[in-house]
């Protein structure tokens, strides 16, 4: 299975709104509502921030948010904060009862 | 809340078998009909499902890695286990253990995760 196609990276000013695109095809995220995302600090495990297209974990800020539209999912920061850098990672459960993963974006303030 | 411990050698010889333990604390492995998954993460790249177990049975492995792996669970002891065998130097990856979050049917994901385990295969 191929990984999700994501940008290698996103920057933005701080309160800015940046997206994230994550790009599959009909197998995964086009056919499944069981898009995730995760954020990952530098020498951290993953951290859940969306699950099932648009929805957020208990404790997660609500400046995260999910969509979908056809093939691709994306990930919208609102208001852009110095702890939001970090990589981010989309996932999708696929068509063949397997999960498939992003290949990562690196998210920075200019 | 449920913790995950990882253990295991950070070191593993090339053609052997890379073997993982995920001791489960704050929770029962056999209630709650969780998928337990490892997942790995190449340095200095993204992330790649390795595979998960449900309800102790049945399995489920990332097409690409199926015919080495196996996952396992020991519900007695509260553990799951990867094991990856005839190991390459592509092998060389962080490896974390991971609970799905139990929102929906598929295991998909994760908000429980383990500290990560290096492992190097070396030659």
């Amino acid at each position: 299975q191929s990984a999700l196609t994501q940008p290698a990276s996103v920057s933005g000013s701080p309160g800015q709104s940046i997206t994230i695109s994550c790009t599959g095809t009909s197998s995964d995220v086009g056919g499944s509502n069981y898009v995730s995302w995760y954020q990952q600090h530098p020498g951290k495990a993953p951290k859940l921030v969306i699950y099932e297209v648009k929805n957020r974990p208990s404790g997660v800020s609500n400046h995260f948010s999910g969509s979908k539209s056809g093939n691709t999912a994306s990930l919208t920061i609102s208001g852009l904060q110095a702890e939001d850098e970090a990589d981010y990672y989309c996932s999708s459960y696929t068509s063949n009862s397997t999960i498939v993963f992003g290949t990562g974006t690196k998210v920075s303030g200019l | 809340q449920v913790q995950l411990q990882q253990s295991g050698p950070g070191l593993v010889k090339s053609s052997q078998t890379l073997s993982l333990t995920c001791t489960v604390s704050g929770g029962s492995i056999s209630t709650g009909g969780y998928y337990w998954s490892w997942i790995r993460q190449h340095p200095e790249k993204g992330l790649e499902w390795i595979g998960h177990i449900f309800y102790s049975e049945s399995t489920y492995y990332n097409p690409s890695l199926k015919s080495r792996v196996i996952i396992s669970v020991d519900t007695s002891k509260n553990q799951f286990f990867l094991k990856l065998n005839s190991v390459t130097a592509a092998d060389t990856a962080v490896y974390y253990c991971a609970k799905d979050a139990g929102y929906g049917d598929y295991g998909d994901a994760f908000d429980i995760w383990g500290q990560g385990t290096m492992v190097t295969v070396s030659s």
